[in-house]
């Protein structure tokens, strides 16, 4: 079946270290994208990607930061700068920026000890 | 910026139709009108989406305003898997800025 993956589901880091989320879809989607939920809250873009090999920031960039070296694969990195890192963070696809429909991942809920 | 205004919550009976609104004051000429629902501890999924004239699918219906400032999600028959948060968002071709607001609260009475 085709979709879009993230793992790990929950995660769990030590202030000061970087983590890096996964995210991989097989829907042969050009675009992705990485959002951050906070609770009771919508979603706002981290950073998004239009083709491979390139990327850019989105309303919440700093403290993360993305590569886009394959089509099917589009990794987040919380770093330590980022000073509030604990949320729901969603990846999603769609088969050109904007303009039509994303497909979400399940999430990842990090959490910062 | 383009921005949408939603309720922030919306009650429903079980098996009557649901009309979720949606403001969109300032919307440009290429702006799609974007809907997505999400349950809780869950990834937003696709509902519907439009331009300019009235949309159907399996889901809802989508009616858009003829000056497009506004549209209405439509539920036909609610049911109690209905229960999620709504949300409208304007998609630009060209990018900006994307508004991913709060979103309305839907709950589904039994």
């Amino acid at each position: 079946d085709g979709g879009i993956t993230q793992s790990p589901k929950y995660l769990f880091r030590k202030e000061g270290q970087n983590v890096t989320l996964s995210c991989e879809q097989n829907l042969n989607h050009d675009a992705m994208y990485w959002y951050r939920q906070d609770p009771g809250q919508g979603l706002r873009l981290i950073y998004y990607s239009q083709i491979v090999n390139d990327f850019q920031k989105g309303d919440i960039a700093e403290g993360y930061s993305v590569s886009r070296e394959k089509k099917e694969s589009f990794p987040l990195t919380v770093t330590s700068a980022q000073k509030n890192p604990t949320a729901f963070y969603l990846c999603a696809s769609s088969e050109r920026l904007w303009g039509n429909e994303q497909f979400f991942g399940p999430g990842t809920r990090l959490t910062v000890l | 910026d383009a921005k949408t205004t939603q309720p922030n919550s919306m009650e429903s009976n079980e098996e009557e139709p649901v009309h979720l609104p949606c403001n969109h004051s300032t919307i440009s000429g290429t702006d799609y009108i974007h809907w997505y629902r999400q349950l809780p501890s869950q990834g937003p999924e696709y509902v519907i989406h439009g331009l300019t004239s009235n949309v159907n699918n399996r889901m809802a219906s989508l009616a858009i305003a003829e000056d497009r400032k506004s549209s209405t999600l439509i539920l036909h028959r609610a049911t109690l898997r209905d229960a999620a948060v709504y949300y409208c968002i304007l998609a630009r071709t060209s990018y900006d800025k994307v508004i991913f607001g709060p979103g309305t609260s839907l709950s589904v009475i039994p």
